[in-house]
């Protein structure tokens, strides 16, 4: 499968501050899309984003997909102890699979 | 019923013995797929059937057999498999193969191989 990067691998913050995770390729993505996995739990899908450009938000979490489609971010505001979890972004560049990159791993301090 | 069901939770099998790991839905997606998760990577895909048709076999050793016996029921039969296996097994699934629908997984099964 494909390489999609995520950084930071690892992320501790003190409740209440931001947090973001950056999703790359190399190569032009068609679509991507964000899971939460808790730990000890499975995948949970967050979003799927498809146009150049596009953001999208959830409550306190803003998806972005960049111009080139070859990048993704994820921006939590005012993190919170339920918010603990990896995160990953999944992307496709030819074909009809989701590949997942890396993960970002989220510690949340209370 | 928005779940996928697998079974079971764990699972602790020695490398002589054969076993099985069910999954099951009843949201009507027509695509189904096994995933592999070793600790603190991300899932690996393994299996993806589309209308009970074997659609993608990303080259995983023939110990591990897959079967969608009816568009509810995913398996993936295990035989003689080897102590570096053992992982959480996802499956998980989406109304067609494509690239327009979130994934829905289960909840796993964590296989130890002995």
């Amino acid at each position: 499968g494909q390489q999609v990067m995520q950084i930071p691998q690892y992320q501790h913050v003190q409740e209440g501050e931001d947090f973001t995770t950056y999703c790359n390729s190399s190569t032009t993505l068609s679509n991507i899309q964000w899971y939460k996995q808790r730990p000890g739990g499975h995948p949970v899908f967050l979003i799927q984003l498809v146009k150049s450009g596009e953001v999208k938000k959830q409550k306190r979490l803003t998806f972005q997909f960049g111009e080139a489609k070859k990048n993704s971010s994820l921006h939590i505001t005012a993190t919170q102890t339920t918010d603990v979890g990896t995160y990953f972004c999944a992307g496709t560049r030819t074909g009809n699979q989701f590949y997942f990159g890396t993960g970002t791993s989220l510690t949340v301090i209370p | 019923d928005t779940e996928v069901t697998q079974t079971p939770k764990h699972l602790v099998m020695g490398m002589t013995n054969k076993k099985s790991l069910k999954c099951e839905q009843h949201m009507g997606h027509r695509a189904m797929y096994w995933y592999k998760q070793k600790a603190k990577k991300p899932p690996e895909l393994m299996f993806v059937y589309s209308y009970e048709k074997l659609s993608i076999n990303e080259s995983v050793p023939s110990r591990f057999s897959p079967e969608c016996p009816n568009s509810s029921l995913l398996n993936l039969h295990l035989h003689a498999l080897q102590p570096e296996d053992s992982a959480l097994y996802l499956c998980a699934s989406s109304p067609t193969e494509g690239l327009s629908y979130g994934y829905t997984f289960g909840s796993g099964t964590r296989l130890t191989v002995v």
